[in-house]
C-alpha cells in the first residue's frame, strides 16, 4: 500500500538555525500538506500546496516558514531561525483531491535547543 | 469557542464493552467530517469518514447531526488494540486544511 514517507524521523537543532524537513507524498496525489503537533496539543494545519504553489496557509505559517517541491517526488518544509516553540511533531500529508482523504506520514520530531 | 471540542478522557473501558465518543464543531460551514485514530507519538490515521446518513464499518459506527453540529463514534465489542486517541476532524467548505479536535483518549482494559 502506498504511503507518505518523511525524513528525518528526529531532528535536533540549535535555536536560530535553519532546518529542512522532507516528505515524499504518495505518487499520484496532487495536494500536499504540512501539519504540526506540539506535545500534548492538537494537530494544527500549516499549509497546503497544489500545482507548485501554496493553496492555503494558516496564521501559524508566517515568514519563518516556506515550502517547496524541488523535484517530482519531494516536498519540503523549511523553518528559518528556529525558536524553542517550534519544537513539535511535523506531519506531512497528501491527497488526490482537496476533498479526498488526507494520508499522513510518520512525522518528523523537531527538537529546538 | 474551540472549533472542534472533544472530551479528552481518558475513558477506561473493559474489553468487550461498547464505548461512545462525542464531538461538537463550531463552524456551520464545515462540510466533511472524519474520525482519525492516533497512537502515542504516531501519525493520525483515518478511521472513517462520517456521512449525514450515518455509516458503519465493522464494529465502528459514526453519526453526524448537522443541526446540532455534533458527531459521534460508537465502538462495539472493544478490543485491547482499540486503545488509542480518537481525533474528531472537520473540513470547512472550501478549505484545504483539516481542523482537528484535541482527541479523546481511550484505554481498553483486559
Amino acid at each position: 500500500e502506498p504511503e507518505v514517507t518523511q525524513t528525518p524521523s528526529h531532528q535536533v537543532t540549535q535555536m536560530g538555525q535553519e532546518v529542512i524537513l522532507r516528505c515524499v507524498p504518495i505518487s499520484n496525489h496532487l495536494y500536499f500538506y504540512w501539519y504540526r503537533q506540539i506535545l500534548g496539543q492538537k494537530v494544527e494545519f500549516l499549509v497546503s500546496f497544489y500545482n507548485n504553489e501554496i493553496s492555503e496557509k494558516s496564521e501559524i505559517f508566517d515568514d519563518q516558514f516556506s515550502v517547496e517541491r524541488p523535484d517530482g517526488s519531494n516536498f519540503t518544509l523549511k523553518i528559518r531561525s528556529t525558536k524553542l516553540e517550534d519544537s513539535a511533531m511535523y506531519f506531512c500529508a497528501s491527497s488526490w483531491d482537496r476533498r479526498d482523504t488526507q494520508y499522513f506520514g510518520p512525522g518528523t520530531r523537531l527538537t529546538v535547543l | 469557542r474551540k472549533e472542534v471540542e472533544q472530551d479528552p478522557g481518558p475513558f477506561n473501558v473493559p474489553e468487550g464493552a461498547t464505548v461512545a465518543f462525542n464531538c461538537t464543531y463550531s463552524n456551520s460551514a464545515s462540510q466533511s467530517f472524519f474520525w482519525y485514530r492516533q497512537d502515542c507519538r504516531k501519525e493520525p490515521k483515518l478511521l472513517m469518514s462520517v456521512y449525514s446518513s450515518g455509516n458503519e464499518d465493522g464494529r465502528f459506527t459514526a453519526q453526524l447531526n448537522r443541526a446540532s453540529q455534533y458527531i459521534s463514534l460508537l465502538i462495539r465489542d472493544s478490543k485491547l488494540s482499540d486503545s488509542a486517541t480518537y481525533l474528531c476532524v472537520v473540513n470547512r467548505g472550501g478549505a484545504d486544511g483539516l481542523t482537528f479536535g484535541k482527541g479523546t483518549h481511550l484505554i481498553i482494559q483486559p
